[in-house]
């Protein structure tokens, strides 16, 4: 199994540019987030899925989009690219125990908005 | 907000001791704790976990200890290794469950010396 793939693993952007991180699992869990780790801190959650067709945010949303219309993927968006925004992206995945059991991550995208 | 900390960003261990890593939490209603690590340039990977209900779970090499009564957890490595310099993260499902409640510490970054 291949577990949680995320595409690409690097990107530059300009300002006010857009982008969609690509993020699929191959576990058919029901779970899926978004984090974002910022240097030297610890991970926080951008957006999160229950299952295909359900979205809902987490702490720091503003500035991004999702959408989960498969089991398998779940997209971020980022629509008007802003410095803050650099960071380094982690989609997850968990089974339907959520966040009481063991998440899978994936390799990370290391996006940086100049 | 509800917050997980770390007692030591870094932590220096010759080859072959123990290593003790520490975190701190203030959400007294957590009831899943969860460590991971997370090597240069790759995703955290779930190490181990322990439910409020214990005070002390096992794994191999590893085990973590959680003392409610202090809001105090640690994770202990046993005979480290190379392999094992990464960063740290402790988690804790400070909601008490559901896919939005996990919230990480900052991390500690375990160096090893030969």
């Amino acid at each position: 199994n291949a577990g949680v793939t995320q595409t690409p693993k690097f990107r530059i952007l300009k300002i006010g540019q857009s982008m969609t991180l690509q993020c699929t699992q191959d576990m058919n869990h029901n779970y899926m987030y978004w984090y974002r780790q910022d240097p030297g801190m610890g991970l926080k959650l951008i957006y999160y899925s229950v299952g295909a067709g359900i979205t809902d945010k987490g702490e720091v949303p503003n500035g991004y989009n999702v959408s989960r219309s498969t089991t398998e993927d779940f997209p971020l968006r980022l629509e008007l690219a802003a410095p803050s925004q650099t960071s380094v992206y982690f989609c997850a995945s968990t089974d339907d125990r959520g966040l009481d059991t063991e998440a899978f991550f994936g390799q990370g995208t290391r996006l940086t908005v100049v | 907000g509800e917050s997980v900390g770390l007692h030591l960003p870094t932590l220096s261990v010759q080859e072959g001791d123990n290593s003790i890593i520490n975190c701190a939490y203030s959400n007294s209603a957590s009831d899943y704790f969860i460590w991971y690590k997370q090597e240069s340039g790759k995703g955290p990977q779930f190490i181990i976990d322990i439910r409020s209900n214990m005070d002390k779970r096992q794994g191999q090499r590893v085990t973590v200890l959680l003392n409610k009564t202090v809001k105090h957890l640690s994770l202990q490595i046993a005979a480290t290794q190379p392999g094992d310099s990464a960063v740290y993260f402790c988690a804790e499902n400070g909601s008490g469950g559901g896919a939005d409640g996990l919230t990480f510490g900052k991390g500690t970054h375990l160096i090893i010396q030969p």
